[in-house]
């Protein structure tokens, strides 16, 4: 079955130290992938996505997320972190005929 | 920039209760989504609805639940009679294409006593 894997639940990082978020998938074909981070008590907001192409895709809040289908990772990432980036993060799938299918999340906490 | 809403944002309600959540989706978006998570769990598929039908489900979207689309604006999601284990946060989510991007709402946490 397809599945989305984010080994890390809880990671602890310096205000403007990077940060990688790791995210594993387990599908037949390159599903479309996703980030999504929620902030306490917020929805979930989109940080960025690959469906083709550039295998680098820049998101928002100068986020950006690397497809490794020889891994298949797809790896949040932030080389200098904010306190307000302190969240969760979730990473997502789906191909063509599956409904989106979420990682267990990843909580980031920024510590001064 | 337009965005999902949801009402109400926290709703307690005792077992057996029906409750009506609400979503609503972007204005041009013509597929819509519920999903939930469970305290400490990961988010969860639950149905999708497109041309006022529902076109997938989950294995936990069972006949105590339902969805509407009662207007040209909503999109409701109603639990007949609650369960414990319905406790939870559930999410509205809209696209403008079938396996598009998901844009979700701030969410609705439902709290059954």
């Amino acid at each position: 079955a397809q599945s989305v894997t984010q080994p890390d639940i809880h990671i602890t990082v310096s205000e403007g130290a990077s940060l990688e978020l790791r995210c594993n998938y387990s599908y037949g074909a390159t599903p479309y992938l996703f980030w999504y981070v929620q902030s306490p008590g917020q929805g979930l907001q989109l940080l960025l996505k690959y469906f083709s192409g550039d295998t680098l895709v820049q998101g928002i809040k100068g986020f950006e997320a690397e497809f490794k289908r020889s891994q298949s990772s797809f790896n949040l990432r932030k080389p200098s972190v904010h306190w307000s980036d302190a969240a969760e993060y979730f990473c997502a799938a789906y191909s063509g005929n599956t409904p989106l299918v979420f990682g267990k999340g990843t909580r980031l906490s920024v510590i001064a | 920039e337009p965005e999902v809403t949801q009402t109400p944002s926290h709703q307690v309600t005792q077992m057996g209760q029906e409750v009506i959540l609400r979503c609503v989706p972007i204005s041009n978006h013509l597929y819509f989504y519920w999903y939930r998570q469970i305290l400490g769990q990961k988010v969860e598929f639950l149905v999708s609805f497109y041309n006022n039908e529902i076109s997938e489900k989950s294995e936990i979207f069972d006949d105590q639940f339902s969805v509407e689309r009662p207007d040209g604006s909503n999109f409701t999601l109603k639990i007949r009679s609650t369960k414990l284990e319905d406790s939870a946060m559930y999410f509205c989510a809209s696209g403008q294409g079938d396996k598009e991007t998901q844009y979700f709402g701030p969410g609705t946490r439902l709290l059954v006593l």
